[in-house]
């Protein structure tokens, strides 16, 4: 079983939507990172937070560290933010266990 | 931002060969360098933690024999998958730690695509 649980795990919108993407972890992180990952394959990292709030752009992400939960949203989405949005928790050696991402489709 | 490259982005190669995969991080230094595979329609998987001068700490379930990595400078790490077979068919990926900031996040390289026949 993931120790990192994403959901959902394919998302469709129309284009300027807003977006949630949520994420549960099962233990004590030293960080929580969000990932970004194009059909390519390449991989962005979007961002790295362990407390509080971040934001880029029409991307936010948030921890709640008592819940081990973070969600990532999208404003104003546009299909170019299609793509397949990974969680990661970062443990003790900066070890990463990525949770199994959500394909987001935008159409227009 | 920072920059990871690998190379070669794909390969296609005979069963038995081996395959060499290079990661540079090419603004940086990097402190230490992640492999991970990834199979299709699967979430990425951590290989090994590679720190430079010493030697790797594979996960549990990589054969290290099978998996050779060298890190041999700041800058470049390579994975070397060696007597390859079909089923080591997969999407390697490479991440740097390290940064033009203070912060330390994990850079992502482009991966590299290898089809062992």
């Amino acid at each position: 079983k993931n120790e990192v649980e994403q959901s959902p795990q394919n998302l469709t919108a129309q284009e300027g939507e807003f977006i949630t993407i949520n994420c549960s972890y099962s233990v004590g992180i030293s960080a929580l990172h969000w990932l970004q990952q194009h059909p390519g394959g390449g991989i962005v990292s979007l961002f790295m937070l362990s407390s509080g709030k971040k934001k880029h752009g029409r991307l936010i992400a948030t921890i709640n560290i008592q819940e081990k939960h973070s969600s990532l949203h999208i404003t104003a989405s546009h299909p170019r933010d299609s793509a397949v949005y990974i969680c990661a928790e970062e443990t003790s050696g900066s070890r990463l266990t990525f949770g199994e991402g959500t394909q987001l489709t935008v159409n227009p | 931002g920072a920059v990871v490259s690998q190379h070669p982005s794909w390969v296609i190669c005979k069963s038995g060969t081996s395959v060499k995969i290079e990661c540079r991080s090419l603004d940086f230094q990097a402190t230490t360098m992640f492999w991970y595979r990834q199979f299709p329609k699967q979430s990425l998987m951590l290989m090994a933690t590679s720190n430079e001068g010493s030697k790797a700490t594979y996960e549990q379930g990589v054969e290290k024999d099978k998996f050779l990595i060298n890190h041999a400078s700041l800058t470049l790490s390579t994975l070397t998958v060696t007597s390859a077979h079909p089923e080591d068919s997969s999407f390697y990926i490479c991440s740097a730690r390290g940064g033009v900031d203070s912060l330390e996040t994990q850079y992502f390289g482009p991966g590299t695509r290898l089809l062992v026949l």
